[in-house]
């Protein structure tokens, strides 16, 4: 049963466009909401996470825009450019739990000059 | 030098071989996990370990086993390689009390299971 639905599962975007992924969670105990981007090679890395106490956070041209009512959060990327080109897995865990991260599937990016 | 290091990088195995991936880590943390990540799968867990003697299985354990010999190392094991192994692994680690959940991968290893 997978416990995070992300989408799509690629996206190409013009540079200086905006990127939008969406995930979807089910288990309502999930308290902390990762994104992680992973370049050709190498390792997953965490790029911004947000608490559901607030409803977005900004770091630079990432944004996550979280709905907690809905289940639902996003990450936005403005004025992409050709090096945010990778792919880019949504997350969630539980501090009340095990601290195991459950994964989406993954978004690769792609962002055309 | 690198934080989370994987080794090898790159192995070609036969079915029925058994093999072992190693990871290690400079950052102290008492956290290790092990992932596999497929094309269009993303990332899922195979065993992880909160200290030494904790070790949980994860979501896909069946056909792996895990040691943990210290802090700082973590190996996963294949008993008896199958082709449907053949993945990109990935070993990451987490600290903290709670705080802090980010996990850091190593650059992975990709096993080939002929």
């Amino acid at each position: 049963q997978q416990q995070v639905k992300q989408s799509p599962q690629s996206l190409i975007v013009q540079k200086g466009g905006i990127s939008i992924i969406n995930c979807a969670y089910e288990n309502t105990a999930f308290d902390y909401f990762p994104w992680y981007q992973q370049f050709p090679g190498k390792g997953p890395a965490l790029l911004i996470a947000i608490r559901p106490d607030v409803s977005e956070k900004k770091e630079g041209r990432f944004t996550i825009s979280f709905n907690k009512s809905a289940k639902q959060f996003s990450l936005h990327i403005m004025d992409s450019q050709p090096g945010d080109s990778a792919t880019y897995f949504c997350a969630a865990n539980t501090r009340a739990g095990s601290y195991q991260l459950t994964f989406g599937k993954g978004t690769k990016l792609s962002v055309i000059p | 030098d690198a934080d989370v290091t994987q080794t090898p990088r790159n192995r070609i195995t036969k079915t029925g071989k058994r093999i072992m991936l190693e990871c290690s880590q400079t950052k102290g943390h008492d956290r290790m996990y092990w992932y596999r990540q497929d094309p269009g799968l993303g990332l899922r867990l195979i065993y992880y370990s909160f200290d030494v003697k904790d070790i949980n299985k994860g979501e896909i354990s069946d056909g792996y086993s895990v040691s943990r010999q210290a802090q700082a190392k973590f190996s996963l094991s294949l008993e008896s390689a199958i082709p449907n192994q053949t993945a990109l692994y990935f070993c990451a680690t987490s600290g903290g009390r709670g705080v802090n959940n980010e996990q850091f991968f190593g650059p992975g290893t990709r096993l080939t299971v002929l």
